[in-house]
């Protein structure tokens, strides 16, 4: 069976400071990963994501994940902080296939001081 | 593109009424679509798996008589909670898939008050 661990279900940084988020999963086959953030009272947003290939992946709004599959994790990043980052951020797993389902991570607040 | 469109954004209805939530792939095909149910401060729980033309595939655990799923075409499927509870009371998200084996594009949720 999958699963996510996002350590930290609170994460505060100062605006233009490093931002890290911790993603673990696990899975007994080769993951596809996403990130995703959530803006209150809204869905899901895709920041970006793994399949295969170059392990370090870049997504929108500066934000860049790598895949290490000898820690598995996946653990996102964004070199400064900006206050518009303050928001709900999930990872998440899949098998890929036919199927597709997501595993959610138990998501991670991150609040950005000025 | 990928704009997947979740309507109503918000109801508020009185305990045994049905309420029917739509959700719409603008501009492209979903083969398949997602009803995730999500509680406040907490993960987005997958209660079934709808592919068009045929029946939704629920979680183990999710009443399928309670949660009736359609998805009639390509760019609808749509979620009744039948005979609505307090218990019923939650943020309510689609999304829709382009193809196997790609990312889920989520609609903005449903918040959904049983009084």
């Amino acid at each position: 069976a999958q699963s996510v661990t996002q350590l930290g279900s609170h994460v505060s940084v100062s605006e233009g400071a490093l931002v890290l988020l911790r993603c673990n999963y696990s899975s007994s086959v080769p993951p596809y990963l996403f990130w995703y953030v959530q803006y209150p009272n809204q869905g899901l947003q895709l920041l970006l994501k793994y399949t295969t290939g170059a392990t370090l992946v870049k997504g929108i709004n500066g934000f860049e994940a790598e895949f290490k599959k000898s820690e598995t994790s996946f653990h996102l990043t964004k070199p400064s902080a900006h206050m518009s980052d303050a928001a709900e951020y999930f990872c998440a797993v899949s098998e890929g296939g036919a199927t597709n389902k997501l595993i959610f991570g138990t998501g991670t607040l991150l609040a950005v001081q000025p | 593109g990928a704009v997947v469109s979740q309507h109503p954004s918000r109801v508020i209805c009185k305990s045994g009424t049905s309420v029917k939530i739509e959700c719409r792939s603008l501009d492209f095909q979903a083969t398949t679509m997602f009803w995730y149910r999500q509680f406040p401060k907490k993960s987005l729980m997958l209660m079934a798996t709808s592919n068009e033309g045929s029946k939704a595939t629920y979680e183990q655990g999710v009443e399928k008589d309670k949660f009736l799923i359609n998805h009639a075409s390509l760019t609808l499927s749509t979620l009744t909670v039948t005979s609505a509870h307090p218990e019923d009371s939650s943020f309510y998200i689609c999304s829709a898939q382009t193809g196997e084996g790609q990312p889920q594009h989520f609609g903005d949720g449903t918040r959904l008050s049983i009084l």
